[in-house]
């Protein structure tokens, strides 16, 4: 149980393009979703936090108008990567918590995305 | 603030060989989660371990057991006799306790190297 899907899994587009990445939880409700992103050989780091009905939190330097979040379901968050530049390349990847209770969080398989 | 910290960049051991990767955390807050993922090549979390901040028994599942010593503020991570498939980055991080929304922080990993 408590699975997370991303979508895609990788994507390569040209500099200017939005780019939109899907994360569903299969098989529970989140009320609570986040965004993590990942440079090569660097930790991964908090983007924002996204609850569903409401605005996503983002973290300190992460621009809300460049990562758009929404999450209008109890089982998808979607974030979109506006007029995405190559500094934008990255891998993204994406947790949920059950909606009860103290429930860790299920991480998706991550989206790698290159932006050319 | 919280912060995570995985002072081996990179350990290598040749196979069969004991090795332990170190985690040190730094919170404020009395309730508190403690992690350990694998990050395979392929890039997705697999997770290992969840401990909370009040349970300081140590764990041992299978070939990997976690000393948690909460006087240090350590969370140590242990894989014995290891194998080549342990290959990976492995992750320490540090969560909310109580059921709070907010995101993991995790440390910048440990690169494991298993030599056949």
């Amino acid at each position: 149980g408590a699975v997370v899907s991303q979508h895609p899994s990788w994507v390569i587009c040209k500099s200017g393009t939005s780019v939109k990445i899907e994360c569903r939880s299969l098989d529970f409700q989140a009320t609570t979703m986040f965004w993590y992103r990942q440079f090569p050989k660097q930790s991964l780091m908090l983007m924002a936090t996204s609850n569903e009905g409401s605005k996503a939190t983002y973290e300190q330097g992460v621009e809300k108008d460049k990562f758009l979040i929404n999450h209008a379901s109890l089982t998808l968050s979607t974030l979109t990567v506006t007029s995405a530049h190559p500094e934008d390349s990255s891998f993204y990847i994406c947790s949920a918590r059950l909606s009860q209770g103290n429930q860790p969080q299920h991480f998706g398989d991550g989206t790698r995305l290159s932006i050319l | 603030a919280q912060k995570v910290t995985q002072a081996q960049t990179e350990i290598s051991v040749v196979e069969k060989e004991d090795v332990t990767l170190d985690c040190v955390y730094e919170t404020r807050d009395t309730t508190y989660y403690l992690f350990w993922y694998k990050q395979p090549p392929s890039g997705e979390l697999v997770f290992l371990i969840r401990r909370n901040s009040f349970d300081e028994q140590n764990e041992i599942s299978g070939r990997y057991s976690w000393n948690f010593q909460k006087s240090t503020s350590s969370f140590n991570f242990t894989i014995t006799a290891s194998q080549v498939v342990d290959s990976a980055v492995y992750f320490c991080a540090l969560g909310p306790g109580g059921g709070g929304a907010d995101g993991l922080t995790f440390g910048k990993g440990t690169h494991l190297i298993i030599q056949p």
